[in-house]
């Protein structure tokens, strides 16, 4: 079992750029939940999708989107990039009423 | 905000038992307690879960007090490779949607 994989694991963008992250979900589950770490923070939740429908939203603004696939991954997209949306991106994948498990993240760095 | 108290730091000898304590005062009934632990760069890993009775497995014991305000993470005999931060969790279950305080980071000592 291949567990939360998430793509890629380092990335560099440019402010007003626009980035997108990828999440598989651990075999089994259906949910996907997005959270943002800054230095030195705990994870901040972002969004949860369920059934390919956002489902929660955390206090981030309208520049942070997602998608569900059919096949329950996932991807998170930030337009306009400032910089204080460098941070460690997590993944996380529950079954629908099950513990989350976190993937090992994607670290973006905003220039 | 996080609904949990947690020490921001502690400190423990290889091969003593590490006790991580939380405090949930405002935890409500149909709340669960969890624990993940956090490696340097890494993904938050999960360690265990408990809503009342106290919980053992592999890696970890979970002691709840009996007014569930309070709980206490017990890691039998601690390694080096247990140096992490662990963050202290309530939750609903079936909600998986976890509001990380800055826990505590546990430093394990030759």
């Amino acid at each position: 079992d291949a567990g939360v994989t998430q793509s890629p694991t380092h990335l560099i963008k440019t402010r007003g750029q626009q980035v997108t992250l990828r999440c598989s979900p651990k075999s089994g589950h259906d949910t996907v939940s997005w959270y943002q770490q800054a230095l030195g923070q705990g994870p901040q939740f972002i969004f949860q999708y369920y059934e390919e429908e956002e489902r929660q939203r955390g206090n981030f603004p309208d520049r942070f989107s997602g998608h569900q696939f059919p096949n329950y991954s996932s991807e998170l997209n930030v337009n306009a990039l400032l910089l204080g949306d460098s941070a460690l991106y997590l993944c996380a994948s529950s079954s629908g009423s099950g513990t989350a498990f976190f993937g090992q993240g994607t670290r973006l760095t905003v220039v | 905000d996080a609904k949990t108290t947690q020490p921001p730091s502690m400190d423990c000898a290889e091969g003593r038992a590490a006790n991580l304590p939380c405090n949930h005062s405002t935890i409500s009934g149909n709340e669960y307690v969890y624990w993940y632990r956090q490696i340097h760069s890494q993904g938050p890993q999960y360690i265990i879960h408990g809503l009342k009775n106290n919980e053992t497995n592999e890696m970890a014991s979970l002691i709840i007090t009996e007014d569930r305000k309070s709980s206490t993470l017990i890691l039998p005999h601690a390694t080096l490779r247990d140096t992490a931060v662990y963050y202290c969790i309530v939750s609903v279950w079936g909600y998986s949607t976890l509001t990380f305080g800055k826990g505590t980071m546990l430093l394990v000592s030759p």
